[in-house]
């Protein structure tokens, strides 16, 4: 069945560092991928989105690329602030497009 | 505040009691999700709604549990029978039209269930 695949955390990084979350999935055809975050004592929410092969999603900084050829879709940002410390979840729709399937969350904690 | 709202944010309950869990959607979707969430773990699909009619429910889903949209607004999610097991973060998700068939959910904050 569909399944997402991301490294896990926690991943301590001082501000200002590359950030780089990788996340793999397995799905029948192309679905759409997405990143969500969940910020401390906040709700998720979606972060970016890609919906076909090749496409680039970004938000606040962050960018990830769906590549089919290895079934990935990392997630990057240049330059990490304090605020950016959350769980990020790597996530795709099943094939009828009524749910997600996520992966396990990635801690991200940023130290001034 | 127009986004999605739980109620209560906090359940801590003795084993065996009955506890139940409230979503308010926003306004305008029409689609409404119940989600697990363990420690450390991603969100697992429980269930989900278009308008009152509840078209799936995961293997997850106990006999003990039950969800209900009734007017095809807010949603209950019931647990009869508590067990440690079912100590979790219960998360609630609306989305409207093809915005939820692609993916793009919006999640209330969540509801702590803790059973001792």
């Amino acid at each position: 069945g569909d399944s997402v695949t991301q490294m896990e955390g926690p991943v301590t990084l001082s501000e200002e560092a590359f950030l780089t979350i990788n996340c793999t999935y397995t799905a029948t055809g192309y679905p759409s991928l997405f990143w969500y975050v969940q910020y401390p004592g906040e709700g998720l929410q979606l972060l970016l989105k890609a919906t076909k092969a090749d496409d680039k999603g970004s938000n606040k900084g962050f960018e990830a690329t769906y590549r089919k050829e290895t079934t990935s879709f990392h997630l990057e940002k240049g330059s990490v602030q304090v605020s950016d410390s959350a769980v990020y979840f790597c996530a795709l729709p099943k094939a009828a497009g009524n749910k997600l399937t996520f992966g396990g969350g990635t801690r991200v904690l940023v130290k001034p | 505040d127009t986004g999605v709202s739980q109620d209560p944010r906090h359940k801590i309950t003795k084993r065996g009691q009955n506890v139940t869990f409230r979503c308010d959607p926003i306004s305008e979707h029409n689609r409404l999700y119940w989600y697990r969430q363990t420690l450390g773990q991603g969100p697992e699909f429980l269930t989900y709604f278009q308008n009152e009619a509840q078209l799936e429910k995961s293997r997850l889903l106990s006999d003990r549990f039950s969800a209900e949209r009734p007017k095809g607004s807010f949603s209950t999610l019931e647990i009869q029978r508590t067990e440690q097991g079912d100590s979790a973060m219960y998360l609630c998700a609306s989305s409207f039209g093809l915005a939820g068939a692609y993916g793009e959910l919006f999640f209330g904050e969540g509801s702590r269930l803790t059973v001792l």
